[in-house]
């Protein structure tokens, strides 16, 4: 156990439809990412939060957004799915100002069909 | 942006070889981390590298961080069936600096 929990482990979705990924970060971390993994493909940077504040951006689509809540949870949401947004989804986190790099959950598999 | 380029992209060897994957960069980084991603699991920390020259080893597993500070290197020695699955190696400038990951490095491993 990494200490970063994701819910749910899988999603299957229909096209159109919109759905909620939740991520705890491990205990002490302030910084939230999110990347998307595409068919075992690279890791794509979707967004980053810093105690509840967007810090960075990546190649996150409109239809995709996140907020950081006061309990430092992070929620990505993706709206208007369509076929190819099936992918595996992971949060990462972190401490402040750190070399130790991030800690990842386990994922979301998202399947859209 | 910094580019990390990984390579190769994926390898197929017998259990007990010897394997070899790089990362080079454009770009200076001042940490170098090797994460390892087993198959439906998040990445998992294997080896971090802060010093240039620095050669580290975790088990049958060395990384090196290059003197240029442009690249780093990772072995697996005597390649056994769980060494199996995704490599990735990821640069940070400095502290408190996004991670910049490599494209991830395929590794298969026939018993």
């Amino acid at each position: 156990d990494s200490g970063v929990t994701q819910t749910p482990k899988h999603l299957i979705t229909a096209t159109g439809q919109r759905v909620t990924l939740r991520c705890s970060p491990r205990s002490g971390d302030l910084s939230v990412y999110w990347y998307q993994q595409s068919l075992d493909q690279g890791l794509q940077f979707l967004i980053q939060y810093y105690n509840g504040e967007e810090r960075a951006k990546g190649n996150i689509l409109e239809r995709f957004s996140a907020q950081q809540f006061p309990d430092l949870h992070s929620e990505l949401n993706l709206s208007s799915l369509e076929l190819g947004d099936s992918a595996l989804y992971f949060c990462a986190s972190s401490v402040a100002n750190t070399r130790l790099g991030y800690t990842f959950g386990s994922g979301t598999r998202l399947t859209v069909v | 942006g910094q580019q990390l380029n990984q390579s190769p992209q994926s390898m197929f060897i017998q259990e007990g070889e010897d394997v070899s994957m790089n990362c080079t960069s454009s770009s200076i980084f001042n940490t170098w981390l090797w994460y390892k991603q087993d198959p439906g699991e998040g990445p998992v920390l294997l080896i971090a590298l802060y010093k240039a020259g620095e050669l580290t080893s975790n088990g049958r597993l060395t990384a090196q961080f290059g003197i240029t500070r442009k690249d780093s290197f990772l072995n697996i020695s005597a390649s056994i069936p769980s060494d199996v699955g995704i490599y990735f190696c990821a640069g940070q400038v400095n502290a408190g600096n996004m991670l910049t990951f490599g494209g991830g490095t395929r590794l298969m491993v026939k018993p």
